[in-house]
């Protein structure tokens, strides 16, 4: 039990397709973190929300959108994604900015 | 901007064997650094997070350390074994938006 889930575990979706991830972190975290991780490539931040507000969007295009009801849920929206955003998307949190990041084990999606 | 690299790329020792893992980044400003796991198909894990103001830390068989001036962060692991194995991250916490950079990592085989 890492503190932090992610569900699915696995997606495969049709470019067409809507669908949404979701994680629940249950460290009493203020600050909850998307990141990309694709073959080959460093970790890259996608968006980040500290006391349910979105501080941080890293220039990601729009078909991904997140969503934070609470501080304890986040949610990543996709809707007409393209093959090149199969990867894996990992959720984190954090106590503070200056506290270690606590990751899920992912989801890793697939786009046909 | 900030870059973080880490060398080697992947590394392969015999079981037993003291190894150090080594992460460069381009911009001493920084809050903190923070050392990951990740095991196959899963997420990070934290193994020590180092802030600005300290030289290192350690947990058990681990110690990292941290020269800001030279913009250099070294992973020594101790008596290596084979569930060591695994991809070692490091990322830095900088800039005004406090946001994690990601090196690409070292993927560790220790060999029994």
């Amino acid at each position: 039990e890492t503190g932090v889930t992610q569900t699915p575990r696995h997606l495969v979706m049709g470019m067409t397709n809507k669908k949404s991830l979701k994680c629940e972190q249950h460290l009493g975290h203020n600050a909850m973190y998307w990141y990309k991780q694709s073959a080959k490539k460093p970790l890259e931040l996608m968006f980040v929300y500290n006391f349910k507000e979105q501080t941080e969007n890293n220039s990601v295009p729009s078909r991904f959108s997140p969503e934070c009801p609470n501080s304890s849920h986040l949610f990543l929206h996709l809707h007409t994604l393209q093959p090149e955003d199969s990867a894996l998307y990992l959720c984190a949190s954090s106590q503070a900015y200056n506290s270690p990041l606590h990751f899920g084990n992912g989801t890793r999606l697939t786009v046909t | 901007k900030q870059e973080v690299t880490q060398i080697p790329a992947a590394l392969s020792v015999p079981e037993g064997e003291n190894l150090v893992l080594n992460c460069s980044f381009t911009d001493s400003a920084i809050y903190n650094l923070q050392w990951f796991r990740q095991d196959p198909g899963k997420g990070l894990t934290s193994l020590l997070l180092i802030q600005s103001s300290q030289r290192e830390q350690t947990s058990g068989r681990l110690n990292a350390s941290l020269d800001k001036s030279s913009g250099r962060s070294t992973l020594y692991i101790a008596a290596s074994q084979p569930g060591d194995s695994a991809t070692y991250l490091c990322a830095v916490n900088s800039g005004s938006a406090r946001q994690l950079t990601f090196g690409s990592g070292t993927q560790l085989t220790v060999l029994p």
